[in-house]
């Protein structure tokens, strides 16, 4: 299967405070780039979807001024969590793909926990 | 609103007992049908999954799940589960509209007593 790695795996945070998240798709391009958050004892959730070179699409209920994501390369995206607050302590989960229809493959994680 | 249900949130078995968790989902048209594993400590692994064709998939681990159509079903199966399958299952559609993203189920986690 495809290697997908996120970077860091984890990271502690004060309030008020902003956190870069990487992923990296290291042997295949990603045209599309998905993140998912998954809060303890829950189901993965969509928050946004991007497109290399294009801004990203948010799902409702997420706050695009919040969580910004960038997919400035088919094999690197970003996800900054901007003035974080404990409620966004959570899993984050980058999901890449290669083409429309194509399977998505799946990051191993970045568990962040915002004091 | 459209969704992807599992039934059970909870499943506790004995060892070389079967499995069968359900899975619905409410879209309409064309989708691709997946169920993903997350052992615990660990990211989320594909156990299979159904594009087109026969609508019987086999999987790693001994797993398979049927595809009904007019049941808008994915329900995954195992004959006999091991210690070594406790985890959570989760099941995921996506469709060819709306850029095939993926939307997953609320997840079952499955205990196996040994």
């Amino acid at each position: 299967g495809a290697v997908v790695s996120q970077h860091p795996s984890w990271v502690i945070c004060k309030s008020g405070t902003s956190v870069k998240i990487e992923c990296r798709s290291l042997d295949f391009q990603a045209t599309t780039m998905f993140w998912y958050r998954q809060f303890p004892k829950q189901s993965l959730m969509l928050m946004a979807t991007s497109n290399e070179g294009s801004k990203a699409t948010y799902e409702q209920g997420v706050e695009k001024d919040k969580f910004l994501i960038n997919h400035a390369s088919l094999t690197l995206s970003t996800l900054t969590v901007t003035s974080a607050h404990p409620e966004d302590s959570s899993f984050y989960i980058c999901s890449p793909r290669a083409g429309s229809g194509s399977e998505q493959y799946f990051g191993p994680g970045t568990r962040l926990t915002v004091t | 609103a459209q969704s992807v249900s599992q039934h059970n949130h909870h499943v506790i078995l004995s060892e070389a007992a079967s499995l069968e968790l359900g899975c619905n989902y409410s879209y309409g048209g064309t989708v691709n049908l997946f169920w993903y594993v997350q052992y615990p400590g660990q990211h989320l692994q594909l156990l299979l999954k159904y594009f087109s064709g026969d609508p019987l998939v086999k999987g790693i681990k001994g797993f398979e799940a049927e595809f009904i159509k007019s049941k808008f079903s994915f329900n995954l199966r195992k004959p006999s589960v091991q210690w070594s399958d406790t985890a959570e299952y989760f099941c995921a559609v996506s469709r060819n509209t709306g850029g095939f993203k993926t939307i997953f189920g609320a997840g079952t986690r499955l205990f196996v007593k040994a």
